[in-house]
């Protein structure tokens, strides 16, 4: 089964300087990689995805994330972060069951706290 | 926009007790999904549905059963719940003839067993 790991349950950083949220991959095959985001309260919002083509992915609110496949990496990241880029990030990997149907399966989220 | 709707945002139920949640999507969207959150866990899978009748166990089926009798309606049933079922429970959908994968996520069921 495909699986994504999320090192860091925790990220801090202040306002203004770039983040960066880091997630591992373990798949067969080519990866399909997602990046969601969790306000409080909220449900899940879709961030952005790699399938193929170029390694760095460009998303909503300016987030980015890089494909590194030598790493077997698919860390976020955002230039200059804010305070309202505080929640919940789960990263995401697509794994294609028994049945032959596609699934996500998502790693245990990191929550990046920025300070103002 | 897509729109992912749950029939409630918070439930209190008692142990033993039958327990719908409900999940509706707008989009048409073939696959829909269920999952429970918590901390430290992630989002883990329960069931999933990929077409009107049509379901599969996800990674912890333990004590759900689901049911999906129309495209844009997908019901997770507790039938008999128990403390370790509270969590968030979160219903999505996403488009299989698209073929992207993308998930689109309800705001989520906070459901309490006591």
């Amino acid at each position: 089964a495909q699986s994504v790991a999320q090192p860091e349950d925790q990220v801090n950083v202040a306002e203004g300087n770039p983040l960066t949220v880091k997630c591992t991959y373990s798949v067969s095959g080519n990866p399909y990689l997602f990046w969601y985001v969790q306000y409080p309260n909220r449900g899940l919002q879709f961030l952005l995805k790699y399938i193929t083509g170029d390694n760095l992915v460009k998303g909503s609110y300016g987030f980015e994330a890089e494909f590194n496949k030598s790493q077997t990496s698919f860390h976020l990241k955002k230039p200059s972060a804010l305070v309202s880029d505080s929640a919940l990030y789960f990263c995401a990997v697509r794994d294609i069951r028994n049945s032959g149907y596609s699934t996500l399966t998502f790693g245990k989220g990191t929550m990046l706290l920025v300070s103002p | 926009d897509v729109k992912v709707t749950q029939s409630s945002r918070y439930l209190v139920k008692r142990t033993g007790e039958k327990v719908f949640l409900e999940c509706v999507q707008d989009m048409d969207h073939e696959n829909m999904f269920w999952y429970r959150q918590d901390p430290g866990l992630g989002l883990r899978l329960i069931y999933f549905s990929y077409d009107v009748k049509m379901k599969e166990k996800g990674d912890i089926p333990e004590g759900y059963s689901v049911s999906r009798e129309k495209k844009e309606r997908f019901s997770l049933i507790l039938e008999s719940a128990s403390t370790n079922q509270t969590s968030m429970y979160l219903c999505a959908s996403s488009s299989r003839t698209s073929g992207l994968d993308e998930q689109y996520f309800g705001p989520g069921t906070r459901l309490t067993v006591t």
